[in-house]
């Protein structure tokens, strides 16, 4: 089975703080992404990665930041988390272009 | 700007009754199309694709159509059952270029009631 695994579920940070989510997969998968997931918005999103060290930005990219140094290792930064970052995160990943997309269990942040 | 658009917001079934749960899209790009089921607190789970040079998909339960002159598809549950309560979400693909990028709908929460 594909395993996406978000390694915090929840979290609380403060206004300003800098936020690391980090998603890792153990399939091999060349591509991942981060969405968020807001009420009546669907999932939006924010970056994706085809390769180790490319990102190219989604939808929704301003104030974020990804890092994929590894190839099974997608990482999620908000330089200063805001308010209006409170949010579920989903990290996915899928092999090749067209295939499935799996997720992740989601992150839950609250920013204060 | 919404490309990809479930219009109900919610949908109540009774159990054993027919679910239909509709999308409809903008982005005459789009050439693959999914279905996800979310439970609260997980991920959203893959139920069943289609691809445009079909019309129809089925896998058990579940069945996809597409109706590529209306930009619009739909999954029926037959029957439904309490277990498919959930928020499902279409997405969509335009299926080029080295990754996936799906767009996906707000979503339609299924209540299916005994």
């Amino acid at each position: 089975d594909v395993k996406v695994t978000q390694s915090s579920r929840y979290l609380v940070k403060r206004t300003g703080e800098k936020v690391f989510l980090e998603c890792v997969q153990d399939m091999d998968h060349e591509n991942m992404f981060w969405y968020r997931q807001d009420p009546g918005l669907g999932l939006r999103l924010i970056y994706f990665s085809y390769d180790v060290k490319m990102k190219e930005k989604g939808d929704i990219p301003e104030g974020y930041s990804v890092s994929r140094e590894k190839k099974e290792r997608f990482s999620l930064i908000l330089e200063s988390a805001s308010t209006n970052q409170t949010s579920m995160y989903l990290c996915a990943s899928t092999l090749h272009a067209g295939n499935t997309i799996y997720f992740g269990e989601g992150s839950w942040l609250t920013v204060v | 700007d919404q490309q990809v658009k479930q219009n109900s917001p919610s949908l109540s079934v009774q159990e054993g009754r027919i679910s239909i749960l509709n999308c409809d899209y903008t982005n005459s790009m789009f050439d693959y199309f999914l279905w996800y089921k979310k439970y609260p607190a997980e991920g959203p789970t893959f139920l069943i694709s289609i691809s445009s040079i079909k019309d129809k998909n089925e896998d058990g339960r579940f069945t996809v159509f597409l109706n590529k002159s209306a930009k619009h598809l739909s999954l029926h549950i037959v029957p439904s059952q309490p277990g498919d309560s959930a928020v499902y979400f279409c997405a969509a693909s335009p299926n080029t270029g080295t990754a996936s990028k799906l767009t996906f709908g707000t979503g339609t929460r299924l209540q299916v009631t005994l």
